[in-house]
C-alpha cells in the first residue's frame, strides 16, 4: 500500500512550456484534490474531484487543467507555465466517508523560469 | 469570507518545554477545525480535528487543541516538546460537509536542545 504518490519530485520549466504532474493513490478513495503551497500563504485548493469523470474548481484554478478517468489517477496539467506557478504542489485523497481525513502525497517542487 | 490566521510565522522552544501555537479563524457558520503537521520534505498529516462536543480535543503525538468560540480560536498545545516535533504546523477551517478546506499560512516550529 503506497498511499498517495506524486511524480516528479522536482521539475524546472521554462515560461510557456507545458507539463503534467502525476498523482496516484491505491486506497480506492473517491475524492482527490490538488493544492499549491506558497510561502506565507498556506495551501490553496486548485482543483478537486469527487469521483471518476467528475472534477470541479477550487480557489486558484486558472492556468491548470485536470481530468479524472480512473479512481486511482488525478493528473494536473499546466498548459503554458508562468513564473507565478512556481510552487510546491500537493495531491491529496480521502475516502468519501470521512470528509477531512485527507492523505497527502510528498509533493512536487516546480520552478518556472 | 472564511479565513484562518496563524499570527506566529516562527516559534522556537526548548526541548521539554511546553508549546502553544495560535490559530484564529473567521467563518460564517459552525466551523470544523483542523491542525495538520508537515515535516520537512513531506506531505501534511492530520494531527487532530474538532467537529462538535467537548471543546478540548486530543490528537496524535501528544497534541491537544482547545476550541474557544468566544475568541474564534483553536490553539494547539503540547505539554512537553520533543526534538522530533520540529516541523511546520497548519490550522485549517472547513464547512460541515464539503470539499474545501481553508488553510492558515503556517507556523514553523524549531526545537532547541
Amino acid at each position: 500500500n503506497a498511499g498517495v504518490t506524486q511524480t516528479p519530485k522536482f521539475q524546472v520549466l521554462k515560461t510557456g512550456q507545458s507539463m503534467t504532474l502525476q498523482c496516484a493513490q491505491d486506497m480506492n478513495h473517491e475524492y482527490m484534490s490538488w493544492y499549491r503551497q506558497d510561502p506565507g500563504m498556506g495551501l490553496r485548493l486548485i482543483h478537486y474531484s469527487v469521483g471518476a469523470g467528475i472534477t470541479d474548481q477550487g480557489e486558484v484554478p486558472n492556468g491548470y487543467n485536470v481530468s479524472r478517468s480512473t479512481t486511482e489517477d488525478f493528473p494536473l496539467r499546466l498548459l503554458s507555465a508562468a513564473p507565478s506557478q512556481t510552487s510546491v504542489y500537493f495531491c491529496a485523497s480521502r475516502p468519501t466517508s470521512d470528509y477531512y481525513e485527507q492523505y497527502f502525497g510528498p509533493g512536487t517542487r516546480l520552478t518556472v523560469t | 469570507a472564511q479565513s484562518v490566521t496563524q499570527p506566529d510565522i516562527h516559534i522556537t522552544v526548548s526541548e521539554g518545554a511546553s508549546l502553544e501555537l495560535r490559530c484564529n479563524y473567521s467563518y460564517g457558520a459552525t466551523p470544523y477545525l483542523f491542525w495538520y503537521v508537515q515535516s520537512p520534505g513531506q506531505g501534511l498529516q492530520l494531527l487532530l480535528k474538532y467537529f462538535s462536543g467537548d471543546t478540548l480535543v486530543q490528537g496524535i503525538k501528544g497534541f491537544e487543541a482547545e476550541f474557544k468560540r468566544s475568541q474564534s480560536s483553536f490553539n494547539l498545545r503540547k505539554p512537553s516538546v520533543h526534538w522530533s516535533d520540529a516541523a511546520e504546523y497548519f490550522c485549517a477551517v472547513g464547512p460541515a460537509y464539503g470539499n474545501k478546506l481553508v488553510f492558515g499560512a503556517g507556523t514553523i516550529l524549531r526545537v532547541k536542545s
